[in-house]
């Protein structure tokens, strides 16, 4: 099953518009990461939180972490169209390194 | 870039053939995984290796069996090939606690 569950599944913005995504999951964390994937490509890492971390900033990508709700968002502010893309959080509840991934968000920016 | 090269990128086949993905790294990361990709389901853990001669089994193994005979290369293979192992596969490798790096997919199709 999967640990990490997103919101919406879907989003369209217009360029210059801040993006919010949330994640939720079940079990305790060691740290959460957010992935972007463009279409047709592999996954590349963005942001890492441990669970001992309640905010963290990367550039325009602005992370929060709630452990008591189980929950992270992600927000890129002032969005461009080249940050469309999906976009997954992925935990990690200390099994071996192994990450358990959600089904993502699809962001669409719209010129 | 973790210097992840899959092979082979697209590939048809038929149902009840044998087929094996390879994943080749340079980075001399310890940890190397396979995951699926499948609409509606995110990525799913297929099987991971934590070292030359070391796997284990992810969520989704059925079916699946890997090996590791050298740091660089992890190889998937199907034993015989069903409609259901219709999916785009993934390898990831980890130098440590953290981040993930992603090649860039394996188009399977089984006829």
């Amino acid at each position: 099953s999967q640990q990490g569950e997103e919101d919406p599944q879907a989003l369209s913005i217009q360029e210059g518009e801040n993006a919010t995504m949330n994640c939720s999951y079940k079990t305790s964390i060691n740290n959460l990461q957010w992935y972007r994937q463009n279409s047709g490509r592999g996954l590349v890492h963005l942001i890492l939180i441990r669970s001992n971390e309640r905010e963290k900033h990367s550039g325009r990508l602005r992370v929060t972490l709630d452990t008591s709700k189980k929950s992270s968002s992600l927000l890129i502010t002032a969005s461009r169209a080249a940050d469309t893309a999906s976009y997954f959080c992925a935990t990690d509840a200390g099994q071996g390194g192994k990450l358990i991934f959600g089904q993502g968000t699809e962001l669409s920016v719209k010129p | 870039d973790a210097g992840i090269t899959q092979s082979p990128r697209h590939k048809v086949t038929e149902t009840g053939t044998p087929v094996t993905l390879r994943c080749h790294q340079t980075e001399n990361h310890r940890y190397m995984y396979w995951y699926r990709q499948d609409p509606g389901h995110g990525l799913r853990l297929i099987h991971y290796s934590y070292g030359v001669k070391d796997t284990d089994k992810g969520e989704v193994s059925d079916g699946y069996s890997v090996s590791r005979s050298k740091t660089e290369d992890f190889l998937l293979t199907l034993e015989s090939a069903t409609s259901s192992q219709t999916s785009v596969y993934f390898c990831a490798t980890q130098g440590g606690p953290g981040e993930l790096f992603f090649g860039e997919g394996s188009r399977l199709t089984v006829l």
